[in-house]
């Protein structure tokens, strides 16, 4: 049962418009939440996180929504530019921890000239 | 700082090999953890080691062992390997010290089992 899901395999984004990535969970129980970024070849990054005191926090370009209500997080990144281009992860964790982050399938991220 | 590293980069074995992925960090962290990638599926955790001297199952532990040698450690083994252990590894670390953690990967590992 995936308790994170990332619906959207790829999402396609002209250079200066918003990207916005989509993340849903089922486990009431999270109360962390993460984004992470992939280049090809390397290991993912740390971007941005929230926790469910918060609905939005933001860190430049990169903003973090979360809705606990619809168990819903989005990122919206304005404005996208071609080294956006990257596999974009949320995750989300109980109290426990790091060691109990679950991780959601990835969304690709393309950002055209 | 070269932060989490990995290694080999790559490795293809046959079916019923051995072999043990290698990980160090060099931020002095308490946790590690064992991760792998696969389509579709994001990362899953294989297994972690919360401090030196502990080691727990993770969410895909069936096939692997893991040793954390000291601190800065922490190595992935396959007994003997199958086609579905085909994957990208990746070792990562943090502080360890409760909740609201950034976990740090390495660059990753790609095996192929044939």
């Amino acid at each position: 049962d995936q308790q994170v899901k990332q619906n959207s395999p790829s999402l396609s984004v002209q250079e200066g418009r918003i990207s916005i990535l989509n993340c849903d969970y089922t486990n009431s129980m999270f109360d962390y939440f993460l984004w992470y970024k992939k280049y090809p070849a390397e290991g993912p990054t740390f971007l941005i996180s929230i926790s469910s005191i918060k609905d939005k926090n933001e860190d430049g370009r990169f903003t973090v929504f979360l809705n606990k209500s619809a168990k819903h997080l989005s990122l919206h990144i304005v404005p996208s530019q071609p080294g956006d281009s990257a596999v974009y992860f949320c995750a989300a964790s109980v109290f426990q921890g790091a060691q109990k982050l679950v991780f959601g399938q990835g969304t690709r991220l393309t950002i055209n000239p | 700082n070269a932060g989490v590293t990995q290694t080999p980069k790559f490795q293809v074995l046959k079916t019923g090999q051995s072999m043990t992925l290698q990980c160090a960090q060099d931020m002095n962290h308490n946790s590690m953890y064992w991760y792998r990638q696969d389509p579709g599926m994001g990362l899953r955790l294989i297994y972690y080691s919360a401090s030196e001297g502990t080691t727990d199952k993770g969410e895909v532990p069936n096939g692997y062992n893991v040793s954390r040698l000291n601190k800065r450690e922490f190595s992935l083994r396959l007994e003997s390997a199958a086609p579905s252990q085909t994957s990208v590894y990746f070792c990562a670390s943090s502080w360890g010290q409760g909740t609201n953690e950034k976990l740090f990967f390495g660059s990753g590992t790609q095996l192929s089992v044939l």
